[in-house]
């Protein structure tokens, strides 16, 4: 069984300031993970995802994410939020050798100029 | 590539109507899954293909919903008679499968925007 769980439905940060997005994962097996953003009225675009090679994982638009075990936690972080990153992020697991994937209930992200 | 193509990218229609969604998934992509989202209920997997044959479809809600791939470049989702309830945004998704769950990622289309009245 796989589970995933964004801890916050929203957050709001200022322009330029840093964000974390914060999601758990539970899964039998070694999980594949990946982070996922919709703008609005959009479809869902990958943002990064995580390859057992390296536990800290970069994505586009300056998004990264870093793979801790012991925690069992793939939060999403980015030095300086931009106005344009305000959308919503979708944590997702699978477990490795199986499509099907969980979604996390998502988390809205506001910037505030 | 054109990536994931879906039509309708909007659909009104009334209750009881028959309501047909329809995806083109990315050439060469052996994987196809259609998603519902909503506000109450987020990201749901309805049904996903491999080799144009239905893998998983426990994520149907009734009857009234059936799915289709009768080829590699195409899918429908059919909703018949469509109620207030099935409104949502309908995605289809496809990615790559490669043995051994190698880390492929799903690619979205841009959703079909279902208003049933």
């Amino acid at each position: 069984a796989q589970s995933v769980t964004q801890l916050d439905s929203h957050v709001s940060v200022s322009e330029g300031t840093p964000v974390l997005l914060r999601c758990n994962y539970s899964s039998s097996y070694s999980p594949s993970l990946f982070w996922y953003v919709q703008h609005p009225n959009k479809g869902l675009q990958l943002l990064l995802k995580y390859t057992s090679a390296a536990t800290l994982v970069k994505g586009i638009n300056g998004f990264e994410a870093e793979f801790k075990k012991s925690e069992t936690s793939f939060h999403l972080t980015k030095p300086s939020a931009h106005m344009s990153d305000a959308a919503e992020y979708f944590c997702v697991v699978r477990i490795l050798g199986y499509q099907k994937v969980t979604f996390g209930t998502g988390t809205k992200l506001q910037v505030i100029p | 590539d054109a990536g994931v193509i879906q039509s309708p990218r909007h659909e009104v229609t009334e209750m009881g109507q028959e309501v047909t969604l329809r995806c083109k998934p990315i050439s060469g992509h052996d994987y196809l899954f259609w998603y519902r989202q909503t506000m109450m209920r987020g990201l749901e997997l309805l049904i996903y293909f491999n080799n144009n044959v239905p893998i998983d479809d426990s994520g149907m809600p009734e009857d009234r919903f059936s799915a289709k791939m009768p080829n590699a470049s195409f899918s429908t989702l059919k909703i018949q008679p469509s109620e207030p309830r099935d409104s949502a945004v309908y995605f289809c998704a496809s990615s790559f499968g490669v043995d051994g769950g190698a880390l492929n990622e799903q690619f979205f289309g841009p959703g079909t925007r279902l208003t049933v009245l």
